[in-house]
């Protein structure tokens, strides 16, 4: 089972950027490294998948060290509206996969 | 909105009671999944159907049970619930024919599950 290890919390600033690392050291060859961001009372929301190296979408980045034991979602410049859950997913089949605790992500002014 | 319905919001029910939550995608993905999140825990991956059978069963109590009737449709039927199953419900959606996690998922708004 690729079990996942995030911080339980973080805090920001606004306009800083953020990284947050999950740690999966079990992954498989076949998994993929999945981030999702969750706020109250709402269901998770896709920010970025990857499998290996980086990955950069209009809202992130995810970066990948060649061994895949963990990865670091970034976020550049963040605003009051980023605080949230976010959660590290790992696995391809859905009985072998696992979200972590989730990393809250708390952005001050 | 992601295209995800889930109804209703919020329950409350007694433990002899018997009730069903709804979900309804409109996407048309090819998977579908439950989700229990509790208070301070992670997601917790219930059930997965694809192309409506069932290709997940994570060890849930029987007192939970699954009805996929079609690709757009998902229900969760409860009966005899615990205190202990309160909790808010989530399903998601994605693409995947296999009903895998490396798909993106799309989730609705969840249910919010009080048992007395």
């Amino acid at each position: 089972l690729a079990k996942t290890t995030q911080p339980i919390s973080m805090d920001s600033y606004e306009g800083q950027e953020v990284n947050i690392t999950c740690s999966h050291n079990n992954i498989a060859t076949n998994d993929y490294i999945t981030w999702y961001q969750q706020f109250p009372s709402q269901g998770p929301r896709f920010i970025i998948q990857g499998y290996k190296t980086k990955v950069t979408n209009e809202v992130a980045s995810l970066f990948i060290p060649a061994d895949r034991k963990s990865s670091t979602l970034s976020l550049p410049r963040v605003s009051l509206s980023d605080t949230a859950v976010y959660y590290c997913l790992v696995g391809t089949n859905a009985g072998k996969s696992t979200f972590g605790d989730g990393t809250t992500l708390t952005v001050k002014p | 909105e992601t295209g995800v319905t889930q109804t209703p919001r919020h329950l409350v029910m007694g433990m002899t009671n018997k009730k069903s939550l709804k979900c309804e995608q409109h996407l048309g993905h090819n998977a579908m999944y439950w989700y229990k999140q509790s208070a301070k825990k992670p997601l917790e991956l219930m059930f997965v159907y694809s192309l409506e059978e069932r290709v997940e069963n994570n060890s849930v109590p029987s007192r939970f049970s699954p009805e996929c009737p079609n690709s757009s449709h998902l229900f969760l039927h409860l009966h005899t619930l615990q205190p202990e199953d309160s909790a808010l419900y989530l399903c998601a959606s994605s693409q995947d024919p296999s009903g895998s996690l490396s798909y993106e998922q799309y989730f609705g708004p969840g249910t919010r599950l009080t048992v007395t």
